[in-house]
């Protein structure tokens, strides 16, 4: 069974950096695609940034780029995500997603989320 | 405002049909059969029950099903159940340099 357990959450003032962690589990970690997708309080879905299985290409959603850098440990089975010049709209429940390695554009499997709150 | 438009809710009786609307553009839903669907309970993370437009997970119920025509997407729940009440989200890949974009949501109620 598939599993992705986040971690690194936690309250940070504005301004400040985070870094959030994933721990794969349950697959061949190093085939596939990993995203990051996020949720603010009572909202909607929204997409953060993906990595290539091989870590040689990322992308992010505008309202990160810049800020955010997705990265990956193929040895350790481990996706994260740095988080830089935090604004309170960052403050959100991150997931961390797996895509389905067959070149499709679908989060087949996610994990329980790691709440970021930014405030002063 | 999102990528893609979503009634903000829907809702029907134990035993009915209802259909989700996700409307995009030519650069995302209508360009490309990556539209997924996903439901999430209150305090949960999304669960997969759509792909590729009409596919399937394991696991998933047969009441759920998925269809496209030109830049919008449906999902369609026959038989609604209870466990149906969730919000509901479609995705797309999109031509973008973001790659990926979500509907704003769709609260189901099973009255």
């Amino acid at each position: 069974q598939v599993q992705l357990v986040e971690s690194g959450g936690g309250v940070v003032q504005p301004g400040r950096s985070l870094r959030l962690s994933c721990a794969a589990s349950q697959f061949t970690f190093s085939s596939y695609g990993m995203h990051w997708v996020r949720q603010a309080p009572g909202k909607g879905l929204e997409w953060v940034a993906v990595i290539w299985y091989d870590g040689s290409n990322k992308k992010y959603a505008d309202s990160v780029k810049g800020r955010f850098t997705i990265s990956r440990d193929n040895s350790d089975n481990m996706v994260f995500l740095q988080m830089k010049s935090l604004r309170a709209e960052d403050t959100a429940v991150y997931y961390c997603a797996r895509d389905p390695g067959d070149g499709s554009w679908y989060l087949q499997h996610w994990g329980q989320g790691t709440l970021v709150t930014v405030s002063s | 405002q999102s990528a893609l438009t979503q009634p903000a809710s829907v809702s029907g009786s134990p035993g009915q049909s209802i259909t989700i609307s996700c409307t995009g553009t030519s650069s995302d839903v209508g360009g490309y059969d990556y539209v997924s669907w996903y439901q999430q309970h209150p305090g949960k993370a999304p669960k997969l029950m759509i792909y590729d437009v009409s596919n399937r997970p394991s696991g998933v119920s047969h009441r759920f099903s998925g269809s496209k025509s030109g830049n919008t997407a449906s999902l369609t729940i026959s038989g609604l159940q209870a466990e149906d009440e969730a919000d509901y989200y479609c995705s797309s890949y999109t031509r973008s340099s973001t790659l990926v974009v979500f509907g704003g949501g769709t609260k189901l109620t099973v009255l």
